[in-house]
């Protein structure tokens, strides 16, 4: 149990758009999700931690509209990149947690590539 | 400010040897820690974890090791396998601030055959 899903695995968009990244626990209902971003060869930088029918609480530093987060079920959870720019370019993780919030099972990422 | 912190970006281990992953930590409010197992273009998956109220946990090949005194946490794998190559990552919680995880930076290990 306790699988995490996230579409899409990988995207390329152009400078400007925006991109919908879509994590779900496909076997569990979440009471918190989680968004992280990793830079190549460096740590998860945890981005913000969304509670369902809540506002996210966005970290130090994160855009909260550039970075919107909904969580609109115990199981879905969505990132949306918007106006997307070549630095956004990084892989992006969601996790999930049940209970206590230390316990998160991780999706496999995602791959965002802006040209 | 880096609160956890592992300083050694790679190891590498000859199969059946023990590998030895360090992690410090500054922040002495955390009172859980864990270790990940990542490979690239994947998700971390859960290896084991230790409460702050304990020094030792073990399961199977892997134990951690707690040194509060030190801020200092350790994963050994014995024996190494060549499966168990990739890049480990430690990450502490503390549950007065919501028990977010907080990173390291990540160690790669390569175990050779």
């Amino acid at each position: 149990g306790a699988v995490v899903s996230q579409h899409p695995s990988r995207v390329i968009c152009k400078s400007g758009t925006s991109v919908k990244i879509e994590c779900r626990s496909l076997d569990f209902q979440a009471t918190t999700m989680f968004w992280y971003r990793q830079f190549p060869k460096k740590s998860l930088m945890l981005m913000a931690t969304s509670n369902e029918g809540s506002k996210a609480t966005y970290e130090q530093g994160v855009e909260k509209d550039k970075f919107l987060i909904n969580h609109a079920s115990l199981t879905l959870s969505t990132l949306t990149v918007t106006s997307a720019h070549p630095e956004d370019s990084s892989f992006y993780i969601c996790s999930a947690s049940r209970g206590q919030a230390y316990e998160q099972y991780f999706g496999p990422g995602t791959r965002l590539t802006v040209t | 400010d880096q609160q956890v912190k592992q300083n050694s970006p790679s190891l590498s281990v000859q199969e059946g040897r023990i590998s030895i992953l360090n992690c410090d930590y500054t922040n002495s409010m955390f009172d859980y820690f864990l270790w990940y197992k990542k490979y690239p273009a994947e998700g971390p998956t859960f290896l084991i974890s230790i409460s702050s109220i304990k020094d030792k946990n073990e399961d199977g090949r892997f134990t951690v090791f707690l040194n509060k005194s030190a801020k200092h946490l350790s994963l050994h794998i014995v024996p190494s396998q060549p499966g168990d190559s990739a890049v480990y990552f430690c990450a502490a919680s503390s549950s007065n601030q919501g028990g977010k995880l907080i990173f390291g930076q990540g160690t790669e290990l390569s175990v050779k055959p």
